[in-house]
Protein backbone atom coordinates (compact mmCIF):
# COMPACT_ATOMS: atom_id res chain seq x y z
CA UNK A 1 0.00 0.00 0.00
CA UNK A 2 1.82 3.07 -1.29
CA UNK A 3 -1.00 5.46 0.11
CA UNK A 4 -1.85 6.59 -3.31
CA UNK A 5 -5.17 5.15 -5.05
CA UNK A 6 -5.49 4.95 -8.78
CA UNK A 7 -9.11 4.08 -10.48
CA UNK A 8 -10.15 2.26 -12.31
CA UNK A 9 -6.43 -0.10 -12.95
CA UNK A 10 -7.39 -0.82 -16.34
CA UNK A 11 -9.45 1.37 -19.39
CA UNK A 12 -11.01 0.12 -22.82
CA UNK A 13 -12.11 3.22 -24.42
CA UNK A 14 -13.23 4.15 -27.91
CA UNK A 15 -11.12 7.64 -30.01
CA UNK A 16 -14.73 9.20 -29.37
CA UNK A 17 -15.05 8.54 -25.86
CA UNK A 18 -15.05 10.69 -22.89
CA UNK A 19 -13.73 9.21 -19.28
CA UNK A 20 -11.91 9.98 -16.33
CA UNK A 21 -9.07 9.10 -14.54
CA UNK A 22 -8.94 9.61 -10.95
CA UNK A 23 -6.28 9.78 -8.30
CA UNK A 24 -6.75 10.21 -4.20
CA UNK A 25 -3.96 10.14 -1.53
CA UNK A 26 -3.77 9.78 2.14
CA UNK A 27 -0.25 10.76 2.60
CA UNK A 28 -0.83 14.62 3.23
CA UNK A 29 1.09 16.06 1.00
CA UNK A 30 1.02 19.21 -0.97
CA UNK A 31 1.95 18.18 -5.00
CA UNK A 32 0.90 15.72 -6.89
CA UNK A 33 1.60 14.85 -10.40
CA UNK A 34 0.40 12.78 -13.49
CA UNK A 35 2.84 11.16 -15.91
CA UNK A 36 2.67 8.84 -18.76
CA UNK A 37 4.22 5.58 -18.89
CA UNK A 38 4.82 3.70 -22.36
CA UNK A 39 6.52 0.68 -23.11
CA UNK A 40 10.73 0.92 -23.42
CA UNK A 41 10.39 4.93 -22.63
CA UNK A 42 11.32 6.86 -19.87
CA UNK A 43 8.51 8.03 -17.30
CA UNK A 44 7.24 11.03 -19.27
CA UNK A 45 5.64 13.86 -17.07
CA UNK A 46 2.46 15.41 -18.13
CA UNK A 47 1.50 17.53 -15.05
CA UNK A 48 2.63 19.15 -11.67
CA UNK A 49 0.10 20.60 -9.16
CA UNK A 50 1.05 22.51 -6.21
CA UNK A 51 -1.36 22.88 -3.66
CA UNK A 52 -4.45 22.36 -5.70
CA UNK A 53 -2.21 24.98 -8.78
CA UNK A 54 -1.00 23.32 -12.07
CA UNK A 55 2.15 24.66 -12.13
CA UNK A 56 3.46 22.82 -14.93
CA UNK A 57 1.94 21.48 -18.35
CA UNK A 58 4.60 19.72 -20.10
CA UNK A 59 3.12 20.32 -23.66
CA UNK A 60 0.49 17.61 -23.31
CA UNK A 61 -2.00 17.47 -25.69
CA UNK A 62 -5.61 19.35 -25.11
CA UNK A 63 -7.33 16.01 -25.20
CA UNK A 64 -5.93 15.74 -21.63
CA UNK A 65 -7.18 17.74 -19.09
CA UNK A 66 -6.53 17.62 -15.36
CA UNK A 67 -8.37 18.67 -12.56
CA UNK A 68 -7.31 19.34 -8.67
CA UNK A 69 -9.76 20.02 -6.65
CA UNK A 70 -7.85 19.57 -3.66
CA UNK A 71 -4.47 18.33 -2.49
CA UNK A 72 -5.64 15.09 -2.20
CA UNK A 73 -7.50 14.72 -5.11
CA UNK A 74 -6.23 14.70 -8.72
CA UNK A 75 -8.41 13.60 -11.85
CA UNK A 76 -7.29 13.41 -15.76
CA UNK A 77 -10.52 13.94 -18.27
CA UNK A 78 -9.80 12.37 -21.29
CA UNK A 79 -11.41 13.05 -24.45
CA UNK A 80 -11.02 11.86 -28.36
CA UNK A 81 -7.84 10.12 -27.77
CA UNK A 82 -5.55 8.76 -30.10
CA UNK A 83 -4.30 5.41 -30.19
CA UNK A 84 -0.66 6.38 -29.39
CA UNK A 85 -2.50 7.49 -25.87
CA UNK A 86 -2.45 3.62 -24.83
CA UNK A 87 -0.49 3.55 -21.96
CA UNK A 88 0.10 3.24 -18.27
CA UNK A 89 -0.72 6.47 -16.64
CA UNK A 90 0.75 6.92 -12.91
CA UNK A 91 -0.10 9.44 -10.42
CA UNK A 92 2.62 10.30 -8.16
CA UNK A 93 2.28 12.92 -4.94
CA UNK A 94 5.24 14.91 -2.70
CA UNK A 95 5.04 16.45 0.15
CA UNK A 96 5.97 19.52 -1.95
CA UNK A 97 7.40 20.18 -5.29
CA UNK A 98 11.54 19.77 -5.12
CA UNK A 99 14.30 17.80 -4.15
CA UNK A 100 11.39 15.47 -2.47
CA UNK A 101 10.62 11.52 -3.31
CA UNK A 102 7.60 11.16 -5.13
CA UNK A 103 5.17 8.38 -4.29
CA UNK A 104 3.20 6.58 -7.41
CA UNK A 105 -0.19 4.66 -7.09
CA UNK A 106 -0.36 1.45 -9.34
CA UNK A 107 -1.47 3.19 -12.61
CA UNK A 108 -4.63 2.69 -14.68
CA UNK A 109 -3.32 1.30 -17.75
CA UNK A 110 -5.08 2.52 -20.49
CA UNK A 111 -6.31 0.96 -24.32
CA UNK A 112 -7.37 3.42 -27.17
CA UNK A 113 -9.25 1.38 -29.66
CA UNK B 1 21.15 17.49 -24.63
CA UNK B 2 20.66 16.55 -20.55
CA UNK B 3 19.68 12.78 -19.97
CA UNK B 4 19.53 10.39 -17.45
CA UNK B 5 20.52 7.11 -18.54
CA UNK B 6 21.29 2.96 -17.50
CA UNK B 7 24.36 1.46 -19.17
CA UNK B 8 22.43 -1.80 -19.92
CA UNK B 9 19.09 -3.26 -20.32
CA UNK B 10 19.07 -6.42 -18.50
CA UNK B 11 21.07 -7.61 -15.31
CA UNK B 12 20.96 -11.57 -14.46
CA UNK B 13 22.62 -11.99 -11.31
CA UNK B 14 22.56 -15.63 -8.56
CA UNK B 15 20.17 -15.53 -6.08
CA UNK B 16 22.62 -14.33 -2.73
CA UNK B 17 24.81 -12.65 -4.60
CA UNK B 18 25.81 -9.16 -4.72
CA UNK B 19 23.55 -6.87 -7.33
CA UNK B 20 25.45 -3.58 -8.83
CA UNK B 21 22.95 -1.39 -11.23
CA UNK B 22 24.77 1.87 -12.77
CA UNK B 23 23.71 5.10 -14.37
CA UNK B 24 24.88 7.54 -15.92
CA UNK B 25 23.86 11.62 -15.72
CA UNK B 26 24.43 14.37 -17.58
CA UNK B 27 23.30 17.66 -16.06
CA UNK B 28 26.39 18.60 -13.81
CA UNK B 29 23.38 20.82 -12.49
CA UNK B 30 21.58 17.73 -10.89
CA UNK B 31 21.51 17.80 -6.98
CA UNK B 32 19.06 15.17 -5.94
CA UNK B 33 18.83 11.53 -7.24
CA UNK B 34 16.56 8.98 -6.70
CA UNK B 35 16.52 5.08 -7.63
CA UNK B 36 13.01 2.89 -7.76
CA UNK B 37 11.95 -0.39 -8.24
CA UNK B 38 9.00 -1.41 -10.54
CA UNK B 39 7.23 -4.45 -10.19
CA UNK B 40 4.98 -6.03 -12.70
CA UNK B 41 1.48 -4.15 -12.67
CA UNK B 42 2.69 -1.79 -10.07
CA UNK B 43 3.79 1.63 -9.63
CA UNK B 44 7.40 2.76 -9.21
CA UNK B 45 8.44 2.24 -5.22
CA UNK B 46 10.78 4.55 -3.62
CA UNK B 47 13.55 2.79 -2.82
CA UNK B 48 16.35 5.15 -1.38
CA UNK B 49 18.16 8.93 -2.70
CA UNK B 50 20.92 10.91 -2.06
CA UNK B 51 21.82 14.57 -2.27
CA UNK B 52 24.64 15.64 -3.80
CA UNK B 53 26.64 17.21 -0.91
CA UNK B 54 26.79 12.71 -0.08
CA UNK B 55 28.76 10.08 -1.94
CA UNK B 56 26.88 7.22 -0.23
CA UNK B 57 24.19 6.92 1.43
CA UNK B 58 22.84 2.99 3.28
CA UNK B 59 19.26 1.69 3.74
CA UNK B 60 18.63 -1.94 4.35
CA UNK B 61 20.35 -3.67 2.05
CA UNK B 62 20.70 -1.38 0.17
CA UNK B 63 23.19 1.77 -1.14
CA UNK B 64 23.43 4.15 -3.27
CA UNK B 65 26.68 5.53 -4.46
CA UNK B 66 27.03 9.19 -6.13
CA UNK B 67 30.15 10.36 -8.35
CA UNK B 68 30.16 13.67 -9.40
CA UNK B 69 32.96 13.96 -10.80
CA UNK B 70 31.95 11.50 -13.62
CA UNK B 71 28.64 11.80 -12.88
CA UNK B 72 27.61 8.33 -11.85
CA UNK B 73 25.03 6.95 -9.73
CA UNK B 74 25.02 3.27 -8.76
CA UNK B 75 22.91 1.15 -6.93
CA UNK B 76 23.89 -1.73 -4.49
CA UNK B 77 21.70 -4.78 -3.55
CA UNK B 78 22.97 -6.95 -0.96
CA UNK B 79 22.28 -10.63 -1.32
CA UNK B 80 19.93 -10.19 -4.08
CA UNK B 81 16.58 -12.31 -3.11
CA UNK B 82 13.90 -13.30 -5.63
CA UNK B 83 11.54 -10.54 -4.51
CA UNK B 84 14.03 -7.77 -5.72
CA UNK B 85 13.30 -9.54 -9.64
CA UNK B 86 12.33 -6.20 -10.83
CA UNK B 87 12.69 -3.30 -13.21
CA UNK B 88 14.98 -0.16 -11.70
CA UNK B 89 14.64 3.39 -12.48
CA UNK B 90 16.84 6.27 -11.50
CA UNK B 91 15.83 9.80 -11.57
CA UNK B 92 17.60 12.92 -10.87
CA UNK B 93 16.30 16.31 -10.21
CA UNK B 94 18.40 19.30 -11.43
CA UNK B 95 17.23 21.55 -8.63
CA UNK B 96 14.77 22.86 -5.60
CA UNK B 97 12.08 23.73 -8.44
CA UNK B 98 12.54 21.26 -10.72
CA UNK B 99 11.17 17.91 -12.23
CA UNK B 100 12.26 15.21 -11.64
CA UNK B 101 13.99 13.09 -15.14
CA UNK B 102 13.88 9.56 -15.14
CA UNK B 103 15.89 6.93 -17.05
CA UNK B 104 14.77 4.08 -19.22
CA UNK B 105 15.08 1.29 -16.66
CA UNK B 106 16.83 -1.62 -16.20
CA UNK B 107 15.30 -5.18 -15.57
CA UNK B 108 16.95 -7.04 -12.60
CA UNK B 109 16.30 -11.05 -12.78
CA UNK B 110 17.05 -13.11 -9.86
CA UNK B 111 18.19 -16.91 -10.62
CA UNK B 112 17.06 -19.34 -8.30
Amino acid sequence: ETGVTQTPRHLVMGMTNKKSLKCEQHLGHNAMYWYKQSAKKPLELMFVYNFKEQTENNSVPSRFSPECPNSSHLFLHLHTLQPEDSALYLCASSPRIGNQPQHFGDGTRLSIL
Amino acid sequence: GESVGLHLPTLSVQEGDNSIINCAYSNSASDYFIWYKQESGKGPQFIIDIRSNMDKRQGQRVTVLLNKTVKHLSLQIAATQPGDSAVYFCAENGGANSKLTFGKGITLSVRP
